[in-house]
């Protein structure tokens, strides 16, 4: 089946510092990624939605600003949380999808704890 | 987007066939049924996916009856294992998908 690798799997970083996390297809071109935060207990929520060669799109309530979205090629999408805080500590997980499948196939996610 | 509901969770014994049910009355004609299955600080994991009657792979059956406002995912003899959260979703690839509450089923030996 198709592979999704995201890395760092675990970051711990200070308070006001930028984290980058990578989402890759490694066997497919992924048309569009998607990205989700989830809290212990609680279920996925979705974040944003991006497309190779465009502007994400964010859900209601998440900040364009503080979330960066870059998703260069099809294989590749990034999450970069800005000035991060300890409210952004999260579980965060990517999903990509490609042209030949109808499913989405996710990442391991990646566990940030900011200090 | 279409909304679904479960059961929030479900117990099991060791070697018996568990069904979890959901419930999706606005599914739309191009909506496809995937189920999930999440572990612990994990991504969820694709199980299985259907479109209309059923469904069976190595893992899991998917029954979905002709008016497609539900479908039942059937786990055979779960094992200690299966303990996890079991997600619904329709729709298509490429649209976002909003998660439910999920089921969280729990196998006792």
């Amino acid at each position: 089946g198709a592979v999704v690798s995201q890395h760092p799997s675990r970051v711990i970083c200070k308070s006001g510092t930028s984290v980058k996390i990578e989402c890759r297809s490694l066997d497919f071109q992924a048309t569009t990624m998607f990205w989700y935060r989830q809290f212990p207990k609680q279920s996925l929520m979705l974040m944003a939605t991006s497309n190779e060669g465009s502007k994400a799109t964010y859900e209601q309530g998440v900040e364009k600003d503080k979330f960066l979205i870059n998703h260069a090629s099809l294989t590749l999408s990034t999450l970069t949380v800005t000035s991060a805080h300890p409210e952004d500590s999260s579980f965060y997980i990517c999903s990509a999808s490609g042209t030949t499948k109808n499913i989405q196939y996710f990442g391991a996610g990646t566990r940030l704890s900011v200090l | 987007l279409a909304k679904t509901t479960q059961p929030i969770s479900m117990d099991s014994y060791e070697g018996q066939e568990v069904n979890i049910t959901c419930s999706h009355n606005n599914i739309a004609t191009n909506d496809y049924i995937t189920w999930y299955q999440q572990f612990p600080s994990q991504g969820p994991r694709f199980i299985i996916q259907g479109y209309k009657t059923k469904v069976t792979n190595e893992v899991a059956s998917l029954f979905i009856p002709a008016d497609r406002k539900s479908s039942t995912l059937s786990l055979p003899r779960v094992s200690l294992s299966d303990t996890a959260v079991y997600y619904c979703l329709v729709g298509v690839n490429t649209d976002k998908l909003i998660f439910g509450t999920g089921t969280r089923l729990q196998v006792f030996p």
